[in-house]
């Protein structure tokens, strides 16, 4: 079965740091570009992170930039979003989702074709 | 706030057609492909349309999406109760890369 299964999430303080996790199965991994991408509570979505098929080239929002680091494990089919000092804002349903992009006719399309069902963080005093 | 802007709400009898806008600008929608999730109530979104008006496996063609210089614009037709979601388009968006409009939640009177 083709699915994205996140892990990791919890409840922490402000300046503390976690690590989510994300594992992949039913395609081949290492074929696509993968992203993270979280909603605050009662919010739209908003993009974190991506990162390409081979891991060599990331992407950041700026609201996480020198805070997040994304990273992945083709050999475990698994994608990671570390985050240290956390903020109360960061406070999120994170998924994990595949990312489709290609460039055509000067055009871009970007999409998310699988998510998972998402991480919980919480970050509170 | 978000770079793509949608109507908050939108609603409509079971069985009608409703439509829900996605306006950007230049630096996004107006040279850029637009895709469209459907987010159900406590679950996580999912693929509507990809490329402006393509369809993934699955998606009935109850749904469909245009798009017209910096606007776009995703039809529901046959509406059902089901069809009760928050909905949200995406795209590139040339200095910030992967952005969302802020969600439309559709009620089904």
């Amino acid at each position: 079965e083709v699915q994205l299964l996140e892990s990791g999430g919890g409840l922490l303080q402000p300046g503390g740091s976690l690590r989510l996790s994300c594992a992949a199965s039913g395609f081949t991994f290492s074929d696509y570009a993968m992203s993270w991408v979280r909603q605050a509570p009662g919010k739209g979505l908003e993009w974190v992170s991506g990162i390409v098929g081979s891991g060599g080239t990331t992407y950041y929002a700026d609201s996480v930039k020198g805070r997040f680091t994304i990273s992945r494990d083709n050999s475990k089919n698994t994608l990671y979003l570390q985050m240290n000092s956390l903020r109360a804002e960061d406070t999120a349903v994170y998924y994990c989702a595949k990312d489709l992009s290609y460039y055509s006719n000067g055009w871009y399309s970007i999409y998310f074709d699988l998510w998972g069902r998402g991480t919980l963080v919480t970050v509170s005093s | 706030q978000y770079v793509l802007t949608q109507p908050p709400s939108v609603s409509a009898a079971p069985g009608q057609k409703v439509t829900i806008s996605c306006s950007g600008s230049s630096s996004n929608i107006g040279n850029n492909y637009v895709s469209w999730y459907q987010q159900l109530p406590g679950t996580a979104p999912k693929l509507l349309i990809y490329d402006n008006n393509k369809r993934p496996s699955g998606i009935p063609d109850r749904f469909s999406g245009s798009k017209s210089g910096t606007s776009a614009t995703l039809g529901i037709t046959g509406l059902q109760t089901g069809d009760e979601a928050d909905y949200y388009c995406g795209t590139w968006d040339s200095s910030l890369s992967r952005v969302f409009g802020g969600g439309t939640k559709l009620t089904v009177l």
